[in-house]
C-alpha cells in the first residue's frame, strides 16, 4: 500500500488523558501536514514538516499538542491532558513541493 | 470573514443534473485544491490547479486568478457524487480550507 497511513482511526479517551496519533506518509515524500477537522467545518492547519524539521506551527497549536517526525519518515501527533474541546478528527497528509497533496484516513478523536 | 468562501453550503441535484460549486478566496495564493471527502473522513484530491481550466472525466475546474474565484462543476451527477467539496488555497507552505459543499444527488 502506498497511501498514507493513520493509525489509530479511532480514539475514545477521557479528559485529561494524554494521547499519541501516528501518521505513515507515502515513502518519497518530504513534506507531511497535520491537520485538525470538527464536525461540519474544514480542516485547520496545525504543523508541517519537510523532512524532520518542523517548518511552521498553528496558533491552534497549543502547549498541550507536540509533534515529531525524527527520521523524516513516519510523524506523531501528541495532545497532552486532553480537553473536550479536542473531539475531532486529525488528518496527516504528505506531499513533494509543488505536487498534489496526499491525505490519510485521519484518527477519530473523542474525549469523554 | 473567512479567507476561503465556498457556496452554496449545501446542495441538492436530481441525477443527470449539470452542478456548479463556487469557491472566492482572499490571499494571495500558488495555487488551489478541489478536494473530494466522504461520510468517513476521506479526502482525496480531484484537482490542483493555478491557472485556467482542468477537466478529469465527468469534473471540470476552472480558475480565475485575477478575480479570486474558482468553480467546480459536474456534468451528468449521479448518486456517487454524493460527498462534501471542499475548495483550499495554498498560502505559502500550507492549505487554507474553505468549510465546504455537501452535494446530495438523487436517482
Amino acid at each position: 500500500d502506498t497511501g498514507v497511513s493513520q493509525n489509530p482511526r479511532h480514539k475514545i479517551t477521557k479528559r485529561g488523558q494524554n494521547v499519541t496519533f501516528r501518521c505513515d506518509p507515502i515513502s518519497e515524500h518530504n513534506r507531511l501536514y497535520w491537520y485538525r477537522q470538527t464536525l461540519g467545518q474544514g480542516p485547520e492547519f496545525l504543523t508541517y514538516f519537510q523532512n524532520e524539521a518542523q517548518l511552521e506551527k498553528s496558533r491552534l497549536l497549543s502547549d498541550r499538542f507536540s509533534a515529531e517526525r525524527p527520521k523524516g519518515s513516519f510523524s506523531t501527533l501528541e495532545i497532552q491532558r486532553t480537553e473536550q474541546g479536542d473531539s475531532a478528527m486529525y488528518l496527516c497528509a504528505s506531499r513533494t513541493m509543488g505536487e498534489t497533496q496526499y491525505f490519510g484516513p485521519g484518527t477519530r478523536l473523542l474525549v469523554l | 470573514k473567512n479567507e476561503v468562501e465556498q457556496s452554496p453550503q449545501n446542495l441538492t441535484a436530481q441525477e443527470g443534473e449539470f452542478i456548479t460549486i463556487n469557491c472566492s478566496y482572499s490571499v494571495g495564493i500558488s495555487a488551489l485544491h478541489w478536494l473530494q471527502q466522504h461520510p468517513g473522513g476521506g479526502i482525496v484530491s480531484l484537482f490542483m490547479l493555478s491557472s485556467g481550466k482542468k477537466k478529469h472525466g465527468r469534473l471540470i475546474a476552472t480558475i480565475n486568478i485575477q478575480e479570486k474565484h474558482s468553480s467546480l462543476h459536474i456534468t451528468a451527477s449521479h448518486p456517487r457524487d454524493s460527498a462534501v467539496y471542499i475548495c483550499a488555497v495554498w498560502d505559502t507552505d500550507k492549505l487554507i480550507f474553505g468549510t465546504g459543499t455537501r452535494l446530495q444527488v438523487f436517482p
